[in-house]
Parts: structure tokens; C-alpha cells; sequence
């Protein structure tokens, strides 16, 4: 069983349009998060959430809205696509918020914006 | 989260030992040090963490030194799956904010 998945694994669009991404853990963690990885490979966090609240939002442009509609689900919407935009896209969760819980991550959403 | 420091690139030869060191000469006395990987095309996945003892897992050893201020992760047979690049990331004990903070990480190549 796939402890973090995702879907889709592969995304292109036009810009302008609007899109989701879907997160799933079976795990039974409190917390998930959102990673976003640019064409650097650089990795930085976009949004946490624990028990369907928002604990963590970046500097995020608000076209970016996560949702959580229970806390087995991160969805992350985005709307107005910009270039920028593409990026692969990496859901994680933890068993709580604490520092010492390991993160498990999916394994991504490569989006590209045309 | 203080910063850390690692070697762009390493390279190793298979079922040879691979020692990937990190340094955090700011390291607070309540850091915990924390190492995840990524495999190519693959989510970045955890591979153990330490305070000030060294620790052994089934995938690693972590070598802590005395000062806290440097650390090294151990592959103790490097395998070609081992090829990825490798975070050395520093985390406070119960801040509550749990993101990791990625640095640029160590890319290993493994050769067969």
C-alpha cells in the first residue's frame, strides 16, 4: 500500500487555466504539508496543515489555495496558472507536528504550464 | 532553522563505505540533525535523525561530533540504489513548525 499518494503524476495546461492536485496518506498522521520543486531542484515548503487546520503558509501567492476536507486529504488548487507555475509539487505528512516525526512524501506532481 | 553545509557532490564506488559530511557550526543546543535523500524522480524520503549520540539505523549510521558542530552520514556499502541527492537538515526540538528546510544537499553518484 502507497503510504502518501498523489494524483496526477503528471499535469500540462495552458496558462490562465485553473487546476488541483490530490494528496492522500493512509497513515493516520495529524499533519500534511505541501512542497513545491523548482527547475533548481530546490525544495521549499508551501503550506502545513494539522487536523484539516492551517498551521504553515508561505509566501504563497493566493491563487495557491490548499484545502482540506479531512486529515487523510491535502488538495492544493490553483488557480490563474502562470509559467512559474511549473515546478513538481510534493505532498508529505508526519505523524504530528513535532520536530522529531518523520516526513513521508509522495511522489510528486510534475505541472508544466505552457 | 540554522544552516547547514555540504560537499556539492560526492562520488563512490559500489559496496564501498560513503562518508557525506555536514557542517552547522551554528547548531543550537536543541537542534536535532536530521538526513533525508532524494532518488531520482522519487519524493525525498527519511533516513535518520540524532541529537548528540551517534545513531544507527537499518539504512545509515550518523556520526555526530563532539561540538555538535559537524556530522556525518555513513552508507556502510554504497549500492547504485544509494545514487541521490542527500539533505543534512537542522530541526529545534518542539518549535511546533515542522516544515523541513532544504539546503542544496549532496548529489552521490555511485559507480558500479
Amino acid at each position: 500500500d502507497t503510504a502518501v499518494s498523489q494524483t496526477p503524476k503528471y499535469l500540462v495546461t495552458q496558462m490562465g487555466n485553473d487546476k488541483s492536485i490530490k494528496c492522500e496518506q493512509n497513515l493516520g498522521h495529524d499533519t500534511m504539508y505541501w512542497y513545491k520543486q523548482d527547475s533548481k531542484k530546490f525544495l521549499k515548503i508551501m503550506f502545513s496543515y494539522n487536523n484539516k487546520e492551517l498551521i504553515i503558509n508561505e509566501t504563497v501567492p493566493n491563487r495557491f489555495s490548499p484545502k482540506s476536507p479531512d486529515k487523510a486529504h491535502l488538495n492544493l488548487h490553483i488557480n490563474s496558472l502562470e509559467l512559474g507555475d511549473s515546478a513538481v509539487y510534493f505532498c508529505a505528512s508526519s505523524q504530528d507536528r513535532w520536530t522529531n516525526n518523520e516526513q513521508y512524501f509522495g511522489p510528486g506532481t510534475r505541472l508544466t504550464v505552457t | 532553522d540554522a544552516k547547514t553545509t555540504q560537499p556539492n557532490s560526492m562520488e563512490s564506488n559500489e559496496e564501498e563505505p560513503v562518508h557525506l559530511p555536514c557542517n552547522h557550526s551554528t547548531i543550537s543546543g536543541t537542534d536535532y540533525i536530521h538526513w533525508y535523500r532524494q532518488l531520482p524522480s522519487q519524493g525525498p524520503e527519511y533516513v535518520i535523525h540524532g541529537l548528540t549520540s551517534n545513531v544507527n539505523n537499518r539504512m545509515a549510521s550518523l556520526a555526530i561530533a563532539e561540538d555538535r558542530k559537524s556530522s556525518t552520514l555513513i552508507l556502510h556499502r554504497a549500492t547504485l540504489r544509494d545514487a541521490a541527492v542527500y539533505y543534512c537538515i537542522l530541526r529545534a526540538v518542539n518549535s511546533g513548525n515542522t516544515p523541513l528546510v532544504f539546503g542544496k544537499g549532496t548529489r552521490l553518484s555511485v559507480i558500479a
